[in-house]
C-alpha cells in the first residue's frame, strides 16, 4: 500500500524557516517522481514544487520566487521541502504527492504550517 | 501569471449529468497540457480521478470522464450520487510549473 506521511510542520514566525519532511513506503520511491502541494485555511489547492526521480530536475510556482527549495533522499525514501523566508501568506496545510510521469497519484494527509508573530 | 479557470460552483440532482470546464488564460488547453482532475472531500486531502486528459485512475468510478470541449479540459459525471457531492480541481501543466484551477463546488441537491 502505498503511504505517504508528511511532518515538520508547526508555527514559525515571520522570516523563519521551516524543513518539511515526506516519508514515502510501500513503492519503489527512487522510481518516482514527487511533488509538494499546499492549500491554506479555506482555500484552494496551490501546486508549489516538483522534483525528477533521481533529483536531477526541479520546478517551482513562480509565485515562490526562490524561497523554497525542493529535495529528496532516495535513500531515505524520503522528500524535503526547505522553506525560508517565510511570510503570513505561507499559511497552509502542505501535502506530497507521488507523480508518475510529472502527474500527481497517491497523496499523504498533510501538515500544517503555520506563519504568525 | 498564468491563470487557470473553473466554475466557482455547480449544482447537479441526483441522477443526472454535469461537466466542469478548465480554461487556461494562455490559450486553448490540449493534450499537451495533461490535464489533471482532483476530488476533495472536506477534511480529506485531494483524490486523483483523471489523469493525461482522460485517463482513469484504476479506483475512478466509471460515472466520470474526462475530455477536451471547447478549449477547455472538462469533467462530466453522469449519473451524479449524492456521494460526488465535494470540490473538483483541474491542473495543468505549462513547461515546468502545473498550474491548479480555483476548484468547482459541486452541490448534489
Amino acid at each position: 500500500e502505498v503511504q505517504l506521511v508528511e511532518s515538520g510542520g508547526g508555527l514559525v514566525q515571520p522570516g523563519g524557516s521551516l524543513r518539511l519532511s515526506c516519508g514515502a513506503s510501500g513503492f519503489i520511491f527512487s522510481s518516482y517522481s514527487m511533488t509538494w502541494v499546499r492549500q491554506a485555511p479555506g482555500k484552494g489547492l496551490e501546486w508549489v514544487s516538483y522534483i525528477s526521480s533521481s533529483g536531477t530536475s526541479e520546478y517551482y510556482a513562480d509565485s515562490l520566487k526562490g524561497r523554497f527549495t525542493i529535495s529528496r533522499d532516495n535513500a531515505k525514501s524520503s522528500l524535503y521541502l526547505q522553506m525560508n523566508s517565510l511570510r503570513a501568506e505561507d499559511t497552509a496545510l502542505y501535502y506530497c504527492a507521488r507523480s508518475v510521469r510529472l502527474e500527481p497519484d497517491y497523496w499523504g494527509q498533510g501538515t500544517l504550517v503555520t506563519v504568525s508573530s | 501569471q498564468t491563470v487557470v479557470t473553473q466554475e466557482p460552483s455547480l449544482t447537479v440532482s441526483p441522477g443526472g449529468t454535469v461537466t466542469l470546464t478548465c480554461a487556461s488564460s494562455t490559450g486553448a488547453v490540449t493534450s499537451d497540457s495533461y490535464p489533471n482532475w482532483f476530488q476533495q472531500k472536506a477534511g480529506q486531502p485531494p483524490r486523483s480521478l483523471i489523469y493525461s486528459t482522460s485517463k482513469k485512475r484504476s479506483w475512478t468510478p466509471a460515472r466520470f470522464s474526462g475530455s477536451l470541449l471547447g478549449g477547455k479540459a472538462a469533467l462530466t459525471l453522469s449519473g451524479v450520487q449524492a456521494e460526488d457531492e465535494a470540490d473538483y480541481y483541474c491542473l495543468l501543466y505549462f513547461g515546468g510549473p502545473w498550474v491548479f484551477g480555483g476548484g468547482t463546488r459541486l452541490t448534489v441537491l
